[in-house]
């Protein structure tokens, strides 16, 4: 099946830096996703990402999909954008599974 | 606001009694998932639902079943639980295959005493 790299595997900030997570994948893919999973549990969905460049407030993500990547960005962080940050792409044979990342476990520190 | 609903937040079972987790969407979507999964790891998918139409992952046990009973509600039955299977359980949605976003609930932490 298709491999999701994520790096750094943990992060910490202080309140108000910028920082740009990254996904790897190892196949095409015809679209892409990155969720927030805050402290509690709750899964988020930020951003649906199959191309290009999407802004939603603070957070930015980027997805070059000829070269098999895809970049989160954060700036003037938060404490509140703590917790994992995962990306998950569709399996090649499967249309109904996501194949997700490791993860990035951020921390911002007031 | 139209969403995805599970109760309960927290469950806690005995090792081998039934237990029963209920998920709900306002979304009206025709694909509801039920994941599991374990603490510092990603979720795993155990099955879908395409309206009606059953569909279970290869590795999961016979242990996990699910019901659909109509377009806004399904069940996680686990039917005889051990230790192993305490976990988050996050229940999603998806308009149609996964060329669509992906909505998850809030999930439901289970625990095996």
């Amino acid at each position: 099946g298709i491999q999701v790299e994520q790096s750094p595997p943990d992060l910490i900030l202080q309140e108000g830096a910028n920082s740009t997570l990254r996904c790897n994948f190892s196949d095409s893919v015809n679209n892409l996703q990155w969720f927030h999973q805050n402290p509690w549990g709750q899964l988020i969905n930020l951003f649906y990402i199959p191309s290009g460049t999407k802004q939603n407030g603070r957070l930015s993500a980027t997805t070059v999909a000829t070269e098999r990547y895809s970049l989160l960005y954060i700036s003037s962080s938060q404490t509140t954008d703590s917790g994992v940050y995962f990306c998950a792409v569709p399996e090649t044979i499967n249309d109904y599974k996501l194949s997700f990342g490791a993860g990035t476990t951020v921390t911002v520190r007031a | 606001d139209a969403m995805v609903i599970q109760n309960p937040r927290y469950q806690v079972t005995q090792f081998g009694k039934p237990v029963t987790l209920s998920c709900s969407q306002t979304l009206n979507h025709n694909v509801m998932y039920w994941y599991q999964q374990k603490s510092s790891q990603a979720p795993k998918l155990l099955f879908h639902y395409y309206d009606k139409d059953f569909n279970n992952e290869a590795d999961t046990p016979d242990n996990f079943q699910s019901r659909r009973p109509n377009t806004s509600f399904c069940f996680l039955d686990i039917r005889s639980p051990g230790l192993g299977d305490a976990a988050m359980y996050l229940c999603a949605t998806s308009k149609g295959a996964l060329n669509e976003k992906l909505f998850f609930g809030s999930g439901t932490q289970l625990s095996v005493l």
